[in-house]
């Protein structure tokens, strides 16, 4: 599976976009990028997934890099409920079944 | 509709007992995962099952841990003679098919073995 490298904190104003990166250097030519986030006391949310393409949905935006070494996910307008542990995740390629091996993500808080 | 249930929510054990948690997947979900998470760190896949069959159990830690799913559906996650270290919160979560990374999480129980 590819390593991944997320600073372990961020912090972003409420209303402003937050810009969460991600290092994925080692992923290899098959596997997606997935992002989950988790808020306290809660389970992992999936947000969203992308291979090499940008990717939008309601939840967020996400930018890979054309090398895909890198990827950012975009909050646009981020909310107090978007505090939360946000996981970067490279799915393993052809290992038969969906298991994420999470690290430690990054802590955004979002502040008034 | 309803999301991935897990009981109870809350466990405390004195060490040397033996534990059930249990776990309520969305109705249809073939895939089922439990995972580990010990406070501070990312949840560790422990198990997973596709329907019935447990096809990966080697992320359980010890022989004292073990899962079932006998009917596809409900499953339960058992520690035998609970130690400290198995302080955790236990999170289950379920997917619709075996080829999809997106994967729906219950809340996860917070076991506390004292």
């Amino acid at each position: 599976d590819a390593k991944t490298t997320q600073p372990p904190s961020m912090d972003c104003a409420e209303g402003r976009a937050a810009n969460l990166p991600c290092n994925h250097s080692t992923i290899s030519g098959n596997e997606y990028v997935y992002w989950y986030r988790q808020i306290h006391s809660q389970g992992p949310q999936y947000i969203i997934h992308g291979l090499k393409n940008n990717e939008t949905n309601e939840m967020a935006s996400l930018i890979i890099t054309e090398d895909r070494k890198s990827s950012t996910l975009i909050l646009p307008h981020a909310t107090l409920r978007d505090t939360a542990v946000y996981y970067c995740i490279p799915t393993g390629a052809n290992t038969g079944f969906q298991k994420l091996v999470f690290g430690t993500g990054t802590r955004l808080l979002v502040s008034p | 509709g309803a999301g991935v249930s897990q009981s109870p929510r809350y466990k405390v054990a004195k060490r040397g007992q033996d534990v059930a948690l249990r776990c309520d997947p969305i109705s249809g979900h073939v895939s089922l995962f439990w995972y580990q998470q010990a406070l501070g760190q990312g949840p560790e896949f422990l198990t997973y099952f596709q329907n019935e069959a447990q096809l990966d159990k080697s992320g359980l830690p010890s022989d004292r841990f073990f899962a079932e799913r006998p009917e596809g559906s409900v499953s339960t996650l058992k520690i035998q003679r609970t130690q400290q270290e198995d302080s955790a919160v236990y999170l289950c979560a379920s997917s619709p098919s075996r080829t999809d990374y997106e994967q729906y999480f219950g809340p996860g129980t917070r076991l506390t073995v004292t």
